[in-house]
């Protein structure tokens, strides 16, 4: 059974820096892309950006490039969505997931979402 | 930027079928996937590839798609359909990869 486990909720300060994980597991992580979805209060989803994790590369939207980096360690089986200086309007609840399909991609699996909070 | 048009709500009564469309440019040339995502919880893939069900979604969910408008059918609607419903593109862009419609809130009366 594929399975993706996040880090816990996380409350944090404007300009604080914070990594959250997402562990994987029933699938070998090396051969499927692993995305990042982010809602935020009382809203939809918005895709960040994804990494394949058999060769670390990444791939962002153009509201998320440049502000968070995203990367995966496959000795761990796990991807990490960072941020070097947190603000306000980061507060929202992120969701990793495993992309999947060959005619087109489709998020098969999420995790079960991981709420960061940042207030002064 | 490609957007995706939903309708903010949808109400339906028990028993009684619910219709979601997702609508947007060239939407023939791309599949489609919904996802269903229920209060608190993280969202649950419920169709793809425009018809196609993973395994464990009930046949009451169905996928259809004519020119730029795809349609989530949910037939014999019941309490615990009463979510979110997102659809979802793969655009291939060179900035824009995925892109998830404004989503929908079923209310069953």
């Amino acid at each position: 059974e594929v399975q993706l486990v996040q880090s816990g909720a996380e409350g944090k300060k404007p300009g604080e820096s914070l990594t959250i994980s997402c562990r994987a597991s029933g699938y070998t992580f090396s051969n499927y892309w692993i995305g990042w979805v982010r809602q935020m209060p009382g809203k939809g989803l918005e895709w960040m950006g994804i990494v394949y994790p058999g060769d670390s590369d990444t791939k962002y939207s153009p509201s998320s490039q440049g502000h968070v980096t995203i990367s995966a360690d496959k000795s761990v089986n796990t991807a990490y969505l960072q941020w070097t200086s947190l603000r306000p309007s980061d507060t929202a609840v992120y969701y990793c997931a495993r992309l999947n399909g060959d005619y087109s991609q489709y998020h098969d699996s999420w995790g079960q979402g991981t709420l960061v909070t940042v207030s002064s | 930027s490609y957007v995706l048009t939903q309708p903010p709500s949808v109400s339906v009564a028990p028993g009684q079928t619910a219709r979601i469309t997702c609508g947007g440019d060239n939407l023939g040339t791309r599949g489609i996937h919904w996802y269903q995502q229920k209060p608190g919880q993280a969202p649950v893939l419920v169709v793809y590839d425009d018809v196609a069900r993973p395994s464990g979604i009930p046949e009451r969910f169905s996928g259809s798609k004519s020119g730029n408008t795809a349609t989530l059918t949910i037939s014999r609607v019941d309490a615990g359909d009463e979510a979110d419903y997102y659809c979802q593109v793969w655009y291939t862009s060179r900035d824009l990869l995925y892109v998830f419609g404004t989503g929908t809130q079923v209310t069953v009366l």
